[in-house]
């Protein structure tokens, strides 16, 4: 079957650098997508990789290594607003469905 | 602009009770249209995904349906509530292609008691 595995919990500083990474066990992905979902909110949309190297957007920048099933969301500058939940999501190819990581907690501290 | 619109925000039914959510996109035609639910503090789980007017995919074997009976328009459904059914309901919206950025409804926190 199709899973991506996320740390669950990660905490880091205002200002800096947080590496969230995302391991999945299936082949059958176009790509990869990354959501933030704050508490009691609905998830958006924050980057997609189709491509193995790194898209950055901003303060956000996420990277995908198809050969070693690989991937992960850079923040950089953390802000206590990043506080949040973040999931990678696999696009199933020959389907319109995402498939969903696990999710992991970030916590920005001060 | 496109928008999604969710409702109730909030639901507390008893179990057995029949549930009917429903989710309306404005702004866009042709989308692909999906239900998830999401368990406290888990990811989101997949429910049902529609390419076009009465064409449903169903991917969890459970005790809810959905259907389209009009192109932006959503409902998913029960006859008979379970506790497990408890949980935060999301719909979403994506063009047909790319279907990899999805645009989230506010959400129904469900609460079967």
């Amino acid at each position: 079957g199709q899973s991506l595995e996320q740390p669950s919990e990660v905490t880091a500083v205002e200002g800096a650098i947080v590496q969230i990474n995302c391991t999945y066990q299936t082949s059958g992905f176009y790509g990869l997508s990354w959501y933030q979902q704050h508490d009691g909110g609905a998830p958006t949309f924050l980057s997609y990789n189709a491509l193995d190297g790194l898209e950055e957007t901003g303060r956000f920048s996420s990277f995908l290594s198809r050969s070693d099933s690989y991937g992960y969301l850079l923040l950089q500058e953390l802000q206590m607003k990043d506080s949040a939940s973040y999931f990678c999501a696999g696009l199933l190819r020959a389907t319109n469905k995402l498939i969903f990581g696990t999710g992991t907690l970030l916590a920005v501290q001060p | 602009s496109q928008t999604i619109h969710q409702w109730p925000a909030t639901l507390v039914q008893p179990v057995g009770s029949p549930l009917s959510l429903e989710c309306t996109v404005e702004g866009t035609s042709n989308p692909n249209l999906y239900w998830y639910r999401q368990a406290a503090g888990r990811g989101l789980q997949l429910l049902f995904y529609s390419v076009g007017i009465g064409q449903i995919s169903s991917e969890v074997p459970q005790n809810l349906s959905a259907s389209r009976p009009q192109d932006r328009q959503f409902i998913l459904s029960s006859k008979k509530l379970l506790l497990s059914d408890s949980g935060f309901y999301l719909c979403a919206w994506s063009h047909r292609i790319p279907a990899y950025e999805q645009y989230f409804g506010p959400g129904t926190r469900l609460t079967v008691t």
